[in-house]
């Protein structure tokens, strides 16, 4: 069935540092994984996304790997900022399908200073 | 300017009232949804229109319906209102087909019902 697993729930980094957040999906005819960004009181973005053709995506200070064997797939930030402090949602999609996105849980990301 | 706009952005309302959220968006795209993000903010699908064609009805009470006029709009009435109703509600759409699969969400209707 459709299950996105999300780790960690929270993620407390010093600026500078790197922030890594890790999910796992069950359906093996998922071949789409994008990332969307929350901050506080605002609407989801998609920052980034991979497609199952691909193992690794890179926009500057944000990648996104994938392994497709494993189920897994992770978010890499980089020199994380204040401004990155925010929620993460990974998701699941099939492309050619219903385009149905199941998210994952979210992580809480806060970049301290 | 606003690509997908929601209202009203706040709804305070008593149990047992019955409500409406409004949708649109003026992205050309021709697939909408609503999403549903409770309190520890987990983002679950409800509904999916694509052309005004329901193509997305997730495990929701009855007491939603979702309502497309057409391709731009996209509705959530809510009967009965119950306290576990409180949340924020999106509206997203997206392109269909379009190969870009990005989801465009609108700003949230915070809905608390007392």
């Amino acid at each position: 069935g459709e299950n996105v697993e999300q780790h960690p729930s929270t993620l407390s980094v010093q600026e500078g540092d790197s922030a890594v957040i890790k999910c796992t999906y069950s359906d093996s005819a998922s071949n789409y994984f994008p990332w969307y960004k929350q901050e506080l009181g605002k609407r989801p973005q998609l920052i980034i996304d991979i497609r199952s053709n691909v193992g690794e995506k890179k926009d500057q200070r944000i990648a996104v790997t994938l392994n497709k064997t494993a189920k897994h797939f992770s978010l890499h930030i980089t020199e994380t900022q204040p401004e990155d402090s925010a929620v993460y949602f990974c998701a699941e999609g099939q492309e050619g399908g219903s385009e149905k996105l199941v998210f994952g849980k979210g992580t809480k990301l806060t970049v301290n200073p | 300017d606003t690509a997908v706009s929601q209202t009203p952005k706040y709804l305070v309302t008593q149990m047992g009232n019955d409500k409406s959220i409004k949708c649109e968006q003026n992205l050309g795209h021709d697939t909408m949804y609503w999403y549903k993000q409770d309190s520890k903010k987990f983002l679950k699908i409800m509904f999916s229109y694509n052309n005004k064609e329901l193509i997305i009805n997730e495990t929701v009470p009855n007491r939603f319906s979702p309502k497309s006029p057409d391709k731009a709009h996209l509705n959530l009435h809510i009967n009965s209102l119950e306290l576990g109703d409180s949340a924020v509600y999106f509206c997203a759409s997206s392109l269909f087909g379009s190969g870009s699969y990005e989801q465009y969400f609108g700003p949230g209707t915070r809905l608390t019902v007392t």
